[in-house]
């Protein structure tokens, strides 16, 4: 069964400062990995898909990266802004996908 | 555009009631799912369909009934209800079985009294 794990749970950080969210999976065989937000009591919004034979996704400031072999994928959120602020989820698998518990990132002005 | 449609947004249920949430997309996906979000423990997988007239159990189907009879419509049915399904519940879809983007609706919360 995979399991999904983000570290940190939780983060604060400054308004400007680049930061890097983790998901680690326990099963290498995937098709895809993405990337979600999720605002207090709304959906969740797609940020980046990587499939299986990429290694990173990029979309304005956000770089996703995904290390099969070690079971990583990193988020990485450049120039940090308070809209940034939300809850932020990776999902793992093929029809059954797996999500992480999410890490609440707060940025402060 | 519309993408993902979920109705009601909100319901109250008592125990042994029955009650159908309605997702409705319109991208042409063969690929829909129904998860339900409660805290400490993330989202999980209910069910899920890869086209029309086929469907298949995730993580947490016990209790729940779907299907799928257009590529538009899957709808998720609860049988008896019980407190243990108060949840926040999603619909999602994608293109394909192992392709695309997942898209997800705005959420259905349900509690049961």
């Amino acid at each position: 069964k995979q399991e999904v794990t983000q570290i940190p749970a939780a983060l604060s950080v400054p308004e400007g400062e680049n930061l890097v969210l983790n998901c680690s999976f326990t099963d290498s065989a995937i098709y895809n990995l993405q990337w979600f937000r999720q605002d207090p009591g709304k959906g969740l919004t797609s940020l980046l898909l990587i499939q299986s034979s990429q290694r990173e996704q990029t979309s304005g400031r956000l770089n996703a990266s995904l290390d099969k072999s070690s079971g990583r994928s990193t988020l990485y959120i450049a120039a940090s802004q308070p809209g940034d602020s939300a809850t932020y989820l990776c999902a793992v698998g093929d029809n059954d996908m797996r999500f992480g518990a999410g890490t609440r990132l707060t940025v402060k002005p | 555009n519309a993408g993902v449609t979920q109705t009601p947004k909100f319901q109250v249920l008592k125990t042994g009631q029955s009650m159908t949430l309605q997702c409705a997309q319109d991208m042409n996906h063969e690929y829909m799912s129904w998860y339900r979000q409660d805290p400490g423990m993330g989202l999980r997988l209910i069910h899920y369909s890869v086209g029309a007239g086929i469907t298949d159990q995730g993580e947490v189907p016990n209790g729940y009934n779907v299907s799928r009879s257009t590529t538009e419509d899957f709808p998720l049915r609860l049988l008896s209800a019980a407190p243990s399904q108060t949840s926040v519940y999603f619909c999602a879809s994608r293109r394909g079985q192992n392709t695309g983007e997942l898209f997800f609706g705005e959420g259905s919360r349900l509690t049961v009294l």
